[in-house]
C-alpha cells in the first residue's frame, strides 16, 4: 500500500541545534516533494520544493534533500531558534495536477 | 493582497444540516483544492479544481460536493452532515505549470463541529 511517514514523535532541540526532520515514503514515484511549516490555528505555509533529479535546495538556514533510492527526503533546521517551533509537513507531488499527498508532520519544539 | 480567505472561520452544526464553506482567493491562481484536516491523519484531499467550471474528486470526496463558476471562487458543500464530518477544513490554490510543483498558499481553515 502507498504510504508517507514523518517522525510521529515531537522533536525536542535546544537553541542553537540543528533539527533534523525525516519523511519516508513507499509505493510512489513523486516528481517532486514539498515542505510546509504550520502554526497552531494556522494554514500552512510553503517553505521549500525540491524535484526528483536534484539531490539538495538550501533557502536560509533550511536545507532539503531527496534521496528516490531510500524513498526518502530529510529537512534540516541549522542554528535553530525557538521562533522555529512549529509542525512541519511534507508533501509528495505525484502527476501534473498539482495534487499533494501530506505527511501526518512532525511537532518540532525548540527550547531557549 | 488577501491571498487566500476562507468563511467562515468556525461553524457549530447538527447531524443533518447543510451549509456551504467558501473560498475566495485573489492570486489569479488555475488551480484549487479542498482538504481536511484530523489528529493524526494530516491533511487529505477532498475534492479539486483545475479551472474554471471544472472540479475533480480527491481522495476523500464522499459526503461533500463542490462548485467553481467564478475562477477566484470555490465553495465546499455539505448536503447532510454528519459527525464524522467534524474536522478541520482548509482551501488552498496554486499556478499551474507543465512540470508541476507550484507551492499551494492556503487559507486559515474553518473549524466544523457536527453535533
Amino acid at each position: 500500500s502507498q504510504k508517507i511517514e514523518q517522525n510521529s514523535e515531537a522533536l525536542n532541540i535546544q537553541e542553537g541545534k540543528t533539527a533534523t526532520l525525516t519523511c519516508n515514503y513507499t509505493n510512489y514515484s513523486p516528481a517532486y516533494l514539498q515542505w510546509y511549516r504550520q502554526d497552531p490555528g494556522r494554514g500552512p505555509v510553503f517553505l521549500l520544493l525540491i524535484r526528483e533529479n536534484e539531490k539538495e535546495k538550501r533557502k536560509e538556514r533550511l536545507k532539503v534533500t531527496f534521496d528516490t533510492t531510500l524513498k526518502q527526503s530529510l529537512f534540516h533546521i541549522t542554528a535553530s531558534q525557538p521562533a522555529d517551533s512549529a509542525t512541519y509537513l511534507c508533501a509528495l507531488g505525484v502527476g501534473n495536477t498539482g495534487k499533494l499527498i501530506f505527511g501526518q508532520g512532525t511537532t518540532l519544539q525548540v527550547k531557549p | 493582497n488577501a491571498g487566500v480567505t476562507q468563511t467562515p472561520k468556525f461553524r457549530v452544526l447538527k447531524t443533518g444540516q447543510s451549509m456551504t464553506l467558501l473560498c475566495a482567493q485573489d492570486m489569479n491562481h488555475e488551480y484549487m483544492y479542498w482538504y481536511r484536516q484530523d489528529p493524526g491523519m494530516g491533511l487529505r484531499l477532498i475534492h479539486y479544481s483545475v479551472g474554471e467550471g471544472t472540479t475533480a474528486k480527491g481522495e476523500v470526496p464522499d459526503g461533500y460536493n463542490v462548485s467553481r463558476l467564478k475562477k477566484q471562487n470555490f465553495l465546499l458543500g455539505l448536503e447532510s452532515a454528519a459527525p464524522s464530518q467534524t474536522s478541520v477544513y482548509f482551501c488552498a490554490s496554486s499556478y499551474w505549470v507543465r512540470t508541476g510543483g507550484q507551492p499551494q498558499h492556503f487559507g486559515d481553515g474553518t473549524r466544523l463541529s457536527i453535533l
